[in-house]
Formats: C-alpha cells, structure tokens, sequence
C-alpha cells in the first residue's frame, strides 16, 4: 500500500525568501503525486500534481514540486514566500485504490 | 463550472443519533471519496465510490455508510454517534485517477 510522509510538522519562513515543504513518499509503481493547501476552515485546494513528465512540476499562486524519483520525494517550493502563504499544507500519493495523505505542514510566513 | 458543494457546512447532534451528509461533486466527475480529519488524527479516507459502487473503503468501522446515485451525488451516514465523531467531514470529486477536489466540509460536532 502506498503512504506519504511529512517530515516536519511546521515550517517558519520570513517573508521574500525561499520556503520548502518536504515529502517523501512510499509507492509500488509510478505515483501519482499530488499537493494541497488548506486555510482556516476550508477544504482543500489543489495546487499541483505529478503524473508523468517533467520532474519540475508547477502549480498555482507561484508553487511548484520537484519529483525525485531516486530519493522518492516530491518536494513543494517556492521562490519568495508571501505572508499570505500561511496554512497547513498536505502531500498525497494516489493509487488505483485510494488517495493517502501526509499528516500536513503547518507554514507560517512572517512579515 | 461549480466545485463541490457539501451540505451542510455545520452540524451539532447528541450521542446516539445518526447523520446524513451530502455532496455534490463537481459536473461530469464519477468518483467521489469522502475523508474524516480530525486535530489527532489528520486526514483520513473513509470510502470512495464511483459510478454507485464503492470502490474501495478506509478502516472505519460500519457505523460509518455512504452511497452514491445516479446523479454521481453522494451521501455519508453515520450513526450511533460517538464523541469522537466530531470532525470535518469532506468530500472530494475526481475524474478517474486525477487531482481530487474538495469542497468546503461539514463540520460535525457531537456533544
């Protein structure tokens, strides 16, 4: 069975500098890759995925995941992070059978 | 096109009672998969259907049922409600084997 991990539970960036949210993943054959944020009582939205192609995958408001297939990670990164970019963030891996979460990444942005 | 649309965003019910939740998957989407996430325990699947069968199921125990209908609309029963049912319950829409959508969530309280 496929599973995901998050390593850290919280990342703290200042604002303007690079953030990384890492992820590694565990599955038998190709994943299926995905991220989501998650603000304040809301539900997920989709920011990116990885089926095949490029490792270098870009996604919405400016993010984008680097897929490494020999380290099995799926990072997600950013170039300058916004305040705005504060909320929990998930990594999921989908199989024919199910999709499976991490336990999410709390980024905080400050000004 | 509309999103998810689950019904509805708020719940209180007392132990011992049953609830039903609703979602409306995003138009043309035939799978629909329904996740429990709590503070402890993160995201969790429950069951996934498509086409009004269930595909595959999570380990919850069977007080926990869903179905779908023709309309690809979804419904989540739980009942014998426990304290440890308050959650948010949420509901996603994909196309086969793509990035899945979520809608907004139910947020279930049992007092």
């Amino acid at each position: 069975a496929q599973s995901v991990a998050q390593p850290e539970d919280q990342v703290n960036v200042a604002e303007g500098n690079p953030l990384t949210v890492k992820c590694t993943y565990s599955v038998s054959g190709n994943p299926y890759l995905f991220w989501y944020v998650q603000y304040p009582n809301r539900g997920l939205q989709f920011l990116l995925k990885y089926i095949t192609g490029d490792n270098l995958v870009k996604g919405s408001y400016g993010f984008e995941a680097e897929f490494n297939k020999s380290q099995t990670s799926f990072h997600l990164k950013k170039p300058s992070a916004l305040v705005s970019d504060s909320a929990l963030y998930f990594c999921a891996v989908r199989d024919i059978n199910d999709m499976r979460f991490g336990a999410g990444t709390r980024l905080t942005v400050k000004p | 096109k509309a999103g998810v649309t689950q019904t509805p965003r708020y719940l209180i019910k007392t132990r011992g009672q049953q609830v039903t939740l609703s979602c409306s998957p995003i138009s043309g989407h035939r799978s629909v998969s329904w996740y429990q996430q709590t503070p402890g325990q993160g995201l969790q699947f429950l069951f996934e259907y498509f086409s009004e069968t269930q595909r595959n199921k999570g380990n919850f125990p069977g007080r926990f049922s869903g179905r779908q209908f023709s309309n690809s609309r979804s419904e989540m029963n739980v009942s014998t409600l426990e304290l440890g049912d308050s959650a948010l319950y949420l509901c996603a829409s994909s196309l086969n084997l793509g990035g899945a959508f979520f809608g907004q969530g139910t947020r279930l309280t049992v007092v």
